[in-house]
C-alpha cells in the first residue's frame, strides 16, 4: 500500500531534549515536506527536499533540522525544542514537484513542556 | 508576499449545499488545490483547478475560481455527515517548490 509513514504519532517532551521525528515513503517520490500545523494558521511548510542531499528551508525552518540521506526518509530533527514547538506535524511526499499530487503522513503531535 | 485566507468555521444542514470560500493575493498563481482533513487524519487531496480554468466539476464537488478577484470556492452538492471535517485553500505559489496552505474552514452538518 502506497503510504507515508510517521512516527510518533504523539511525543510529549520536555525543554531542550533533542529529538527526531521519522518519515518515510514507500513511492519513490523525490520530493519531500514537513509541515506543521497550528490553530487558525494552517500548515506552514519549515523544510522541503527535492531529491536525495536536496533540501531547502520552507518557511518557518527556525529550531529544526531535516536531512536526506536516502530518497525514502526525512526525519525532521528538533536539537533543542521549545514549548513554542508544541504543535501537529506533517510530512509529505510527491512524485517531483509539489505541483504534483501530496500524500500526507497521519501526523505527529508533539507537546513540548 | 503570498497568502492565501478562508473563513474558520462553516455550518449546514444535512442535504443543502456547501460553499467554502477562499481567497489568495498570488497573481502568478498556477495551480490551486482543495484538501480535506477529517479528524485525527493527515490532508488528503480532494481535487485541483489550473488556473486557467473557470471551473471544474467532479461528482458532488464543484470548484469555481475567479482569477481576477483571486476568488476560489468548493461546492459540496447534497452535504453528507461524512463531509464533516476541515477544508484547505491552497495554491502553488510562485516559486515551483512549495503550496501556500489558508487556514482551513470546518465545515460541521447539522441535522
Amino acid at each position: 500500500e502506497a503510504q507515508v509513514t510517521q512516527n510518533p504519532r504523539y511525543l510529549i517532551t520536555v525543554t531542550g531534549k533533542k529529538l527526531t521525528v521519522t518519515c518515510s515513503q514507500n513511492m519513490n517520490h523525490e520530493y519531500m515536506s514537513w509541515y506543521r500545523q497550528d490553530p487558525g494558521l494552517g500548515l506552514r511548510q519549515i523544510y522541503y527536499s527535492m531529491n536525495v542531499e536536496v533540501t531547502d528551508k520552507g518557511d518557518v525552518p527556525e529550531g529544526y533540522k531535516v536531512s536526506r540521506k536516502e530518497k525514502r526518509n526525512f526525519p525532521l530533527i528538533l536539537e533543542s525544542p521549545s514549548p513554542n514547538q508544541t504543535s501537529l506535524y506533517f510530512c509529505a511526499s510527491s512524485r517531483r514537484t509539489v505541483q504534483e499530487t501530496q500524500y500526507f503522513g497521519p501526523g505527529t503531535r508533539l507537546l513540548v513542556l | 508576499g503570498e497568502d492565501v485566507e478562508q473563513s474558520l468555521f462553516l455550518s449546514v444542514r444535512e442535504g443543502d449545499s456547501s460553499v467554502i470560500n477562499c481567497t489568495y493575493t498570488d497573481s502568478s498563481s498556477t495551480y490551486l488545490y482543495w484538501y480535506k482533513q477529517e479528524p485525527g487524519a493527515g490532508l488528503q487531496l480532494l481535487t485541483y483547478i489550473f488556473s486557467n480554468m473557470d471551473m471544474k466539476q467532479d461528482q458532488r464537488l464543484t470548484v469555481l475560481l475567479n482569477k481576477k478577484d483571486k476568488h476560489l470556492s468548493l461546492r459540496i452538492a447534497d452535504t453528507q455527515t461524512g463531509d464533516s471535517a476541515i477544508y484547505f485553500c491552497a495554491e502553488r505559489g510562485s516559486s515551483a517548490s512549495k503550496i501556500i496552505f489558508g487556514s482551513g474552514t470546518r465545515l460541521s452538518i447539522r441535522p
